[in-house]
């Protein structure tokens, strides 16, 4: 079953609205989470790293003012897109390790945000 | 920089013929190899975890094999069910990061 749990599955919304992103990681505590983004055809784009209890680590080019990454809690991660426009129309993918460095990250099921 | 390329981009094949997925990476010291599978608007779903050259693992139809520059996703008898992309990511040791290819879309035809 799902070990990674995102939420909204989809979200419409209008130029210039905030939306936030949910990430749970179910039945275990994940220290570290990843946030992705996915365009069409495209490979999976690491946009930053998210530590519980710790500024994120954004990659280059991402703008963390535009993405902003919370990570309260061991089970939980939030990523609000601030201000959006339709050029951050998007698939957006969470993803969770558990257990020692050589494990793999397990990902939710991704967010389909469109911006009108 | 880490790379990684996945061949072919597409690939179509009859329900019972066997083929196989191509991964060529160059990392800076590679930590681990992995392999995943996507359904259209899902996440990515882990497959497997390669550690070093000469490794195999194996689940169901699906057996991934690793060289010093290349892994190698081969299916047997594959069914419809089978149909998705197939993504190959590196990690190099001192980074958490994976860096992925863009996929193999594959299409089983009943």
């Amino acid at each position: 079953g799902a070990v990674v749990s995102q939420h909204p599955s989809r979200v419409i919304c209008k130029s210039g609205t905030s939306v936030k992103i949910e990430c749970r990681s179910l039945d275990f505590q994940a220290t570290t989470m990843f946030w992705y983004r996915q365009f069409p055809k495209q490979s999976l784009m690491l946009m930053a790293t998210s530590n519980e209890g710790s500024k994120a680590t954004y990659e280059q080019g991402v703008e963390k003012d535009k993405f902003l990454i919370n990570h309260a809690s061991l089970t939980l991660s939030t990523l609000t897109v601030t201000s959006a426009h339709p050029e951050d129309s998007s698939f957006y993918i969470c993803s969770a390790r558990f257990g020692g460095l050589n494990q793999p990250q397990h990902f939710g099921d991704g967010t389909r945000l469109s911006i009108l | 920089e880490d790379q990684v390329t996945q061949s072919p981009e597409a690939l179509r094949l009859q329900e019972g013929e066997s083929s196989s997925l191509n991964c060529s990476y160059t990392v800076s010291g590679l930590r681990g190899l992995f392999w995943y599978r996507q359904d259209p608007g899902k996440g990515p779903e882990f497959l497997f975890t390669l550690y070093s050259a000469g490794e195999e693992k194996e689940k169901e139809r699906l057996k991934a094999t690793l060289t010093k520059k290349e892994s190698f996703l081969h299916i047997t008898a594959p069914k419809p069910e089978d149909s998705a992309t197939y993504l190959c990511a590196v990690r190099p040791f001192g980074n958490e990061k994976l860096t992925f290819g863009t996929g193999t879309r594959l299409t089983i035809i009943p």
